[in-house]
């Protein structure tokens, strides 16, 4: 699987948007981009995932740049939950079905 | 609904001795994955089962590691010999099937402590 790039920690006040950038310039054409989150003493979470278009469920948006070369996860209201670590993912499409987990970014809501 | 368990949460054991660690995957889950977490890392794939399929264990990082799934359902991750190295927290997952439109549903973990 290709590899991502993500900024080690982020900060945000409580109640702002927050954007989590994610870098994936060797991404392939049948990659998947998945976002997983781990909040402190539990399991990941998974939390959205694309392909080409920008996505929404009702955790989190996720925008992704037309030329797949990177994406950013939006948090529209930050929460004290929202302090996690998070994954930026891809997953071949036709490929291992396992996840490869890098370090993440560990983010902090200020309340 | 019930998600993926794991049991013990918790596990001290002594250099040298074997382990063994159960996850009971979400009911109707085809796929079960393993991984594990040492202090502050990212998680590090293990081994996954799908079906009745051969399991891919291309992520063991010894032959002292090994995994089983009985009927499909609950799996069973063994530690033979333990080293310090091994202390880590082992993370189950489970999804509804294989392939990427699938999210993983994963355990609160097993933390393993080898003394």
């Amino acid at each position: 699987d290709a590899k991502t790039t993500q900024p080690n920690s982020m900060e945000s006040n409580e109640e702002e948007p927050v954007h989590l950038p994610c870098n994936h310039s060797t991404i392939s054409g049948t990659d998947y981009i998945h976002w997983y989150r781990q909040l402190p003493s539990q399991g990941p979470e998974y939390v959205i995932h694309g392909l080409t278009s920008n996505v929404n469920n009702r955790m989190a948006s996720l925008a992704i740049a037309e030329d797949r070369k990177s994406s950013t996860l939006i948090l529209h209201r930050a929460t004290l939950r929202d302090a996690a670590v998070y994954y930026c993912i891809l997953r071949d499409g036709t490929g291992a079905n396992n996840l490869f987990f890098g370090t993440g970014t560990r983010l902090t809501v200020i309340p | 609904g019930a998600g993926v368990s794991q049991s013990p949460s918790n596990k001290v054991t002594e250099k040298g001795k074997d382990v063994e660690l159960r996850c009971d995957p979400i009911s109707g889950h085809t796929a079960l994955y393993w991984y594990r977490q040492s202090l502050g890392q990212g998680l590090e794939f293990l081994i996954y089962f799908q079906g009745n399929s051969a399991p891919d264990k291309s992520g063991l990082p010894s032959d002292r590691f090994s995994a089983e799934r009985t009927g499909g359902s609950v799996s069973t991750l063994t530690i033979q010999r333990t080293q310090q190295e091994d202390s880590a927290v082992y993370l189950c997952a489970s999804s509804l099937g294989q392939g990427t439109n699938y999210e993983q549903y994963f355990g609160p973990g097993t933390r393993l402590t080898v003394t």
